[in-house]
């Protein structure tokens, strides 16, 4: 399976300010996902990252908000863009290989 | 409704005992059953992946999945104290995945 790099791995950030947040895989792959897990809830995909392409976002999720970019087949980034306390949760990308999706370690947002 | 209901827990069971975990759906298109493993302030784990109803086992755990019910399973043999996690089913169509809402498991030595 696929491993994949995340980081910052945590971070406290001012409200109105944006993070990026950065994966990389260890395998080229078509599609990379990135979701959002809000304290104590599961897992909400936000959108599906294609290279070269725009990124498709989920109902509820919006480019000026999240921009995404995905520059090359290993890499990806998730922008969070004028936060505000609710947008703090784990963060996590995600690629699709044989046998199952792979996520990485997440990245725990906390806006103050 | 949601999509995928699992019972939230928390489950508590003593050590070696067998633990069982339960999704259940509604949309009849999911093809692929996932289950994952989540300690706290880390990412999920892939346990297992299967695609047919029927049992898939892998050391201490076992998937089942009957999709005429459309609901799956795992079981852990002999649980142990680092069993102890959120457990999160996930299937898909397409490429899109569908959480449930995770099972919080304890096991006390």
């Amino acid at each position: 399976s696929a491993v994949i790099s995340q980081k910052p791995s945590r971070d406290i950030c001012q409200r109105g300010t944006s993070l990026t947040i950065q994966c990389q895989v260890d395998s080229q792959v078509t599609m990379m996902f990135w979701y959002r897990q809000q304290p104590g809830q599961s897992l909400t995909l936000i959108a599906t990252a294609n290279q070269g392409s725009e990124a498709t976002y989920e109902s509820g999720f919006v480019i000026d908000k999240f921009p995404i970019s995905r520059p090359n087949l290993t890499f990806s980034t998730l922008t969070v863009s004028n936060m505000s306390p609710e947008d703090s949760s784990i963060y996590l990308c995600s690629v699709e290989m044989e046998g199952g999706y792979t996520f990485g370690s997440g990245t725990r947002l906390t806006v103050v | 409704q949601k999509e995928v209901e699992q019972d939230p827990g928390p489950l508590s069971v003593p050590e070696g005992a067998i633990v069982s975990l339960n999704c259940t759906y509604s949309n009849s298109a999911f093809q692929y059953f996932m289950w994952y493993r989540q300690y706290s302030r880390k990412g999920p784990e892939l346990l297992m992946y299967t695609y047919s109803s029927g049992n898939k086992e892998d050391g201490r755990f076992t998937a089942q999945v009957d999709k005429s019910s459309k609901y799956i399973s795992l079981f852990i043999r002999d649980s142990q104290p680092s069993d102890s996690a959120t457990y999160l089913c996930a299937m898909n169509a397409g490429n899109m995945l569908t959480f449930g809402g995770g099972t919080r498991l304890m096991v006390k030595p």
